[in-house]
């Protein structure tokens, strides 16, 4: 089946500790992007990569990086830095060189108590 | 700064009633426009979309969205809803050749049976 994996579901940590929240694709897609959910609040972009060993931040990247060492791969680490890093995160791909469309990942629910 | 705003927070119909969900965008140039839809406890997915051509899109479950350029807006329709279109609907605009999606807000559909 071809898609977008996060794991974990539901992760939990405590304040000061960093936590990275993995995501896998196997779509073939050079694009790959991290979003953050909170209700009432739509989708945020925190980093994007359209390419392997590249990427940019979006409108909410303090206190959160990233790394693109394979195509597959895009996790996201969650720092200590991030004010309110209780969140829903989600992953997203899709191709480039033209207006697609992203797909998503189900999501990881990080709680940070 | 582009924005993509959603009129309604919540809204709340009863099955068979017709439904329009509001769309603005602030962008004045070239657009690609989506609407996604989260079913509760599922994964974000594409409802429909318009990269050019006829401004009438039609999408899956029935939905179709109209494109007016005069006045920035995409809005979402459904003739008759069922108690399985619970869910929220978040609108997404992508600008010209960038791929960054900026969603709106989102609104929540409840369809009483």
């Amino acid at each position: 089946d071809g898609g977008i994996t996060q794991s974990p579901k539901y992760l939990f940590r405590k304040e000061g500790q960093n936590v990275t929240l993995s995501c896998e694709q196997n779509l073939n897609h050079d694009a790959m992007y991290w979003y953050r959910q909170d209700p009432g609040q739509g989708l945020r972009l925190i980093y994007y990569s359209q390419i392997v060993n590249d990427f940019q931040k979006g409108d909410i990247a303090e206190g959160y990086s990233v790394s693109r060492e394979k195509k597959e791969s895009f996790p996201l680490t969650v720092t200590s830095a991030q004010k309110n890093p209780t969140a829903f995160y989600l992953c997203a791909s899709s191709l480039t060189g033209g207006p697609y469309e992203q797909y998503f990942g189900p999501g990881t629910r990080l709680t940070v108590t | 700064a582009q924005s993509v705003s959603q009129h309604n927070h919540h809204v709340i119909l009863s099955e068979a009633a017709s439904l329009e969900l509001g769309c603005n965008y602030s962008y004045g140039g070239t657009v690609n426009l989506f609407w996604y839809v989260q079913y509760p406890g599922q994964h974000l997915q594409l409802l429909l979309k318009y990269f050019s051509g006829d401004p009438l899109v039609k999408g899956i479950k029935g939905f179709e969205a109209e494109f007016i350029k005069s006045k920035f807006s995409f809005n979402l329709r459904k003739p008759s809803v069922q108690w399985s279109d619970t869910a929220e609907y978040f609108c997404a605009v992508k600008r010209g050749s960038n791929y960054k999606l900026t969603f709106g807000k989102g609104t929540l559909l409840t369809v009483n049976p």
